[in-house]
């Protein structure tokens, strides 16, 4: 089961900022947080991923709660290109198998002119 | 970052029969994995594998419906055996390096089953 909960869906206007929340209270001291996102009819691509400090990149920022119990992704100028399915993951070890992405329902993300 | 190539890229296919999906990554990678993402839902792992051992399934997945093959570090192969229409899905492969940010996803099996 994911261990992940996010809002189904979040609506923003074009080049505004969003914030996407990202509940994990049962996170381990070990587990990374990761963020992926699906644009339409496309497989997920990786968004940005982080442990403990807030984390940027040119995608997007990662700001992650001192409890790490819940974390936000942060896109600062959101475009229409970024409407998309973005998913809060945690990964699971599968024993002989290694790390997986386990993916929960993601909040779809409307971005509006 | 590795790419994918997934073939077919869309399928409909008579009940009963079975579709293999081909997946072919352009850099050898220890892990490669595969998921369903049912019509408006999100994706499920069916299985993860990994060259030189057997296919490890999810729970509610079995080899016989869903035989894997490894043959090497760049290809892999998902049968969908016996199609209902319930097995109408999206089918993704996606491939791991080992570095915690590097998993990549194929554009995926649109499978269509009547």
């Amino acid at each position: 089961d994911a261990k992940t909960t996010q809002p189904n869906s979040m609506e923003s206007n074009e080049e505004e900022p969003v914030h996407l929340p990202c509940n994990h209270s049962t996170i381990s001291g070990t587990d990374y947080i990761h963020w992926y996102r699906q644009l339409p009819s496309q497989g997920p691509e990786y968004v940005i991923h982080g442990l403990t400090s807030n984390v940027n990149n040119r995608m997007a920022s990662l700001a992650i709660a001192e409890d790490r119990k819940s974390s936000t992704l942060i896109l600062h100028r959101a475009t229409l290109r970024d409407a998309a399915v973005y998913y809060c993951i945690l990964r699971d070890y599968r024993t002989g198998a290694g790390y997986a992405l386990n993916f929960g329902k993601g909040t779809s993300l409307l971005v509006t002119p | 970052s590795a790419v994918i190539s997934q073939k077919p890229s869309r399928d409909i296919c008579q009940r009963g029969t079975s579709l293999t999906i081909q997946c072919q990554v352009d850099s050898q990678v220890t892990m490669m994995f595969w998921y369903r993402q049912q019509p408006g839902q999100s994706l499920t792992l069916i299985a993860t594998a990994n060259q030189g051992s057997e296919a490890t399934y999810e729970s509610g997945f079995v080899i016989d419906k869903f035989p894997i093959s490894r043959p090497n570090l760049t290809f892999s192969t998902l049968t969908v055996s016996n199609m209902s229409p319930e097995d109408s899905s999206i089918y993704l492969c996606s491939v791991g390096t080992g570095s915690i940010s590097a998993y990549t996803f194929g554009s995926g099996t649109r499978l269509t089953v009547v």
